[in-house]
């Protein structure tokens, strides 16, 4: 069964850092490029920013560039996200995403993992 | 960045009812269209991709059709759980792949 699982949400203070990670099993992680979406409490859906498979290239939100940083390990089938500066409107679900196919970094999210919250709050 | 506008924020559809879901880009995004449902405390389901493409185990009630600009999902006779917020995302001019602010169905 394809599955992702994120871990690493929390309570944070403004001007913080929280390192996410996103634990992907059954397909061949290493071919796809991978997402990160969040959903902000009552709002809809943001992506946030992208990796390709090889790792070799990454992108970004402009509401995160500078302060979010995307990394994969493929040796251990698992997708990162590392957060500083938070502020308050970095408040949200965070979800890993898996698109379609294979080698196409712009695509639609077939898998979803089940979000992790983080809260930046005093 | 090419923006989504969903229409209409809410929508109140009786079961078994058909309901129509629109969704608007600021410029073309060819077929790179995709539809979500995402219910209360779930992440969202892939629903629909290229437009008009189900996805795998999606059922048949659920449609989607536009190219260009202008998009609409169809679900053909609502059933209860169909009730939720449907959601489009353009991936064509990337990054950012874009989402529309969401289109909630509920019960009439």
């Amino acid at each position: 069964e394809v599955q992702l699982l994120e871990s690493g949400g929390g309570l944070v203070q403004p001007g913080g850092s929280l390192r996410l990670s996103c634990a992907a099993s059954g397909f061949t992680f290493s071919s796809y490029a991978m997402s990160w979406v969040r959903q902000a409490p009552g709002k809809g859906l943001e992506w946030v920013s992208a990796i390709s498979g090889s790792g070799g290239s990454t992108y970004y939100a402009d509401s995160v560039k500078g302060r979010f940083t995307i990394s994969r390990d493929n040796s251990k089938n698992t997708l990162y996200l590392q957060m500083n500066s938070l502020r308050a409107e970095d408040t949200a679900v965070y979800y890993c995403a898996k698109p379609l196919m294979t080698t196409v970094i712009n695509d639609a999210f077939d898998i979803w993992g089940q979000g992790t919250m983080v809260t930046v709050s005093s | 960045e090419i923006v989504m506008t969903q229409s209409p924020a809410t929508l109140s559809v009786s079961p078994g009812e058909r309901a129509t879901l629109s969704c608007r880009a600021s410029q073309s995004v060819s077929s790179n269209l995709a539809w979500y449902q995402q219910k209360p405390g779930q992440a969202p389901r892939l629903l629909i991709y290229g437009a008009s493409t189900r996805a795998t185990g999606i059922p048949a009630r659920f449609s989607g059709s536009g190219s260009g600009t202008e998009f609409t999902l169809t679900i053909s006779s609502l059933q209860s759980e169909d009730f939720a917020v449907y959601y489009c995302q353009q991936y064509n001019n990337w990054p950012p792949a874009t989402f529309g602010q969401g289109t909630k169905v509920e019960i009439k």
